[in-house]
C-alpha cells in the first residue's frame, strides 16, 4: 500500500541528546513537510523539501535539522538546541509544494525527559 | 503572512445533531481551503477542500463554504455520528506563502450517543 511511514512512534530522550525521527514515502511526491503538534496549536511547520538535495525552512525551524538524499526519504532531527523539544510530530507529502492534498504519516511522539 | 483563527476548540453534539466548524483567515490571497480529520493516534486525513473560486462543496454529510468577501469559510457535518469524533483542522494557502498551508488550531468534536 502506498503511504508515509513514520519511526519510532514514541521516543524518550534525555535531555542535551540529540534525536533523528525517520520519514518514508512510496508515494512519489516531490514534496515533503515536516509538522510540530502542540495542544490548542495547530500544526506549525518546521521544514520542507520540493525536491531532492532541497529544503527550506518553516516556521519554526529553530533547533531541528533536516536531509533530502532520496527522494523517498526526510528525516528530521531534533538537536539538543531545541529548548521545548516534546511535542508530536507528523511527517507529510504532496505531489508538490502548493497542489494540493497532503498525505500524513501517523507521527512520532517525543517526549524529552 | 497568513493566519487562520478557528472556532470553537471544542464542540459536543448529540448523535445526529448538526455541527458547524468556523474559520476566518487573514490573507485576502488565499485561494485554497481545506479540512482535515485527525482521529486519535493518527496523523491528520484530508476530508473535503474548497477553492476560491467555489462558493459551496458538499460530500455527502459534509459541506463546506466559503464567504470570500467575509474572509472565512465553515465545515458543516450533518447527521453527526460517532465515528465522527475526532480533531478537525482547517488550513488555507496563498501564492503569497509559497503555496503552503497555514493551520488553524483545531477543533476536538465529541458525538455524544
Amino acid at each position: 500500500d502506498g503511504g508515509i511511514t513514520q519511526s519510532p512512534k514514541y521516543l524518550f530522550r534525555k535531555e542535551g541528546q540529540n534525536v533523528t525521527l525517520s520519514c518514508e514515502q512510496n508515494l512519489n511526491h516531490d514534496a515533503m513537510y515536516w509538522y510540530r503538534q502542540d495542544p490548542g496549536q495547530g500544526l506549525r511547520l518546521i521544514y520542507y523539501s520540493q525536491i531532492v538535495n532541497d529544503f527550506q525552512k518553516g516556521d519554526i525551524a529553530e533547533g531541528y535539522s533536516v536531509s533530502r538524499e532520496k527522494k523517498e526519504s526526510f528525516p528530521l532531527t531534533v538537536t539538543s538546541a531545541q529548548k521545548n523539544p516534546t511535542a508530536f510530530y507528523l511527517c507529510a507529502s504532496s505531489i508538490s509544494v502548493g497542489t494540493g492534498e497532503l498525505f500524513f504519516g501517523e507521527g512520532s511522539r517525543l517526549t524529552v525527559l | 503572512g497568513e493566519n487562520v483563527e478557528q472556532h470553537p476548540s471544542t464542540l459536543s453534539v448529540q448523535e445526529g445533531d448538526s455541527a458547524v466548524i468556523k474559520c476566518t483567515y487573514s490573507d485576502s490571497a488565499s485561494n485554497y481551503f481545506p479540512w482535515y480529520k485527525q482521529e486519535l493516534g493518527k496523523g491528520p486525513q484530508l476530508i473535503i477542500d474548497i477553492r476560491s473560486n467555489v462558493g459551496e462543496k458538499k460530500d455527502q454529510r459534509i459541506a463546506v463554504t466559503l464567504n470570500k468577501t467575509a474572509k472565512h469559510f465553515s465545515l458543516h457535518i450533518t447527521e453527526t455520528q460517532p465515528e465522527d469524533s475526532a480533531v478537525y483542522f482547517c488550513a488555507a494557502s496563498s501564492m503569497e506563502y509559497g503555496n503552503k498551508l497555514v493551520f488553524g488550531a483545531g477543533t476536538i468534536l465529541r458525538v455524544k450517543s
